[in-house]
């Protein structure tokens, strides 16, 4: 079974600019997530589908985030305009079904630096 | 307020010694609490998992130990290897909007010295 796959597995931009990175969950799966993981910490939630539609997203900063999934399979996060603070790894994961806690899978992650 | 918090923050064990992380939740919605295995450059893996209604687990040299009343729940490493040098994770889900999520807490790094 082919894991998740993330794209790019590194960028490095200035503040102000924009950016986005792209996630291709395992086939089936009804739900993704990206998380933001910063030096040092545990991931956090950003934002969850199901399917094509949010559940949750309520530690998405709007204000410069945003996230959408088409036709409920691949998944793309933009960050506009980018803050020092929003360097961090990006992580997408998905599962077979929201309802638990079961057979979340990660992929690697996209590192991401402001300067 | 749904917290998971992890201790140590790192963590040297000598090849063969005992490595034993902690977590203590303060949501009694917690239903499920997996520990995540991450390496550098990748993402987290599942390394073991427990539901409430257990007091322990055991998966080869993995144990996670679980006490429901103190809400507290470890992962135990025996025999530690120096290719066990990750970071852990402990996580807890719990149900929230229309489905819930994993809350992770903020990772122990661990070193095994040969």
């Amino acid at each position: 079974e082919a894991g998740v796959a993330q794209s790019p597995r590194y960028k490095i931009i200035e503040k102000r600019q924009s950016v986005a990175f792209w996630c291709n969950p395992i086939s089936g799966h009804a739900t993704l997530y990206w998380y933001q993981q910063i030096l040092g910490q545990g991931p956090k939630l950003l934002i969850q589908f199901q399917n094509n539609g949010v559940v949750d997203d309520s530690q998405l900063p709007k204000d410069r985030f945003s996230a959408e999934r088409l036709k409920g399979v691949d998944s793309t996060l933009k960050i506009q305009p980018a803050k020092l603070e929003d360097s961090a790894v990006y992580l997408c994961a998905s599962s077979p079904a929201g309802g638990s806690g079961y057979g979340y899978t990660f992929g690697s992650g996209t590192r991401l630096t402001v300067v | 307020q749904q917290q998971v918090k992890q201790s140590p923050q790192s963590l040297i064990v000598q090849k063969g010694g005992i490595s034993i992380i902690n977590c203590a939740y303060e949501n009694t919605a917690f239903d499920y609490f997996p520990w995540y295995q991450q390496f550098p450059g990748k993402g987290p893996a599942l390394l073991i998992a427990i539901r409430p209604d257990v007091s322990e687990k055991k998966e080869g040299r993995f144990t996670i130990s679980f006490n429901k009343s103190a809400k507290q729940f470890s992962l135990h490493i025996m025999d530690s290897q120096p290719g066990d040098s990750a970071t852990y994770f402990c996580a807890a889900f719990a149900y929230g909007g229309s489905q819930g999520n994993l809350i992770f807490g903020k990772g122990t790094k661990l070193s095994v010295k040969p």
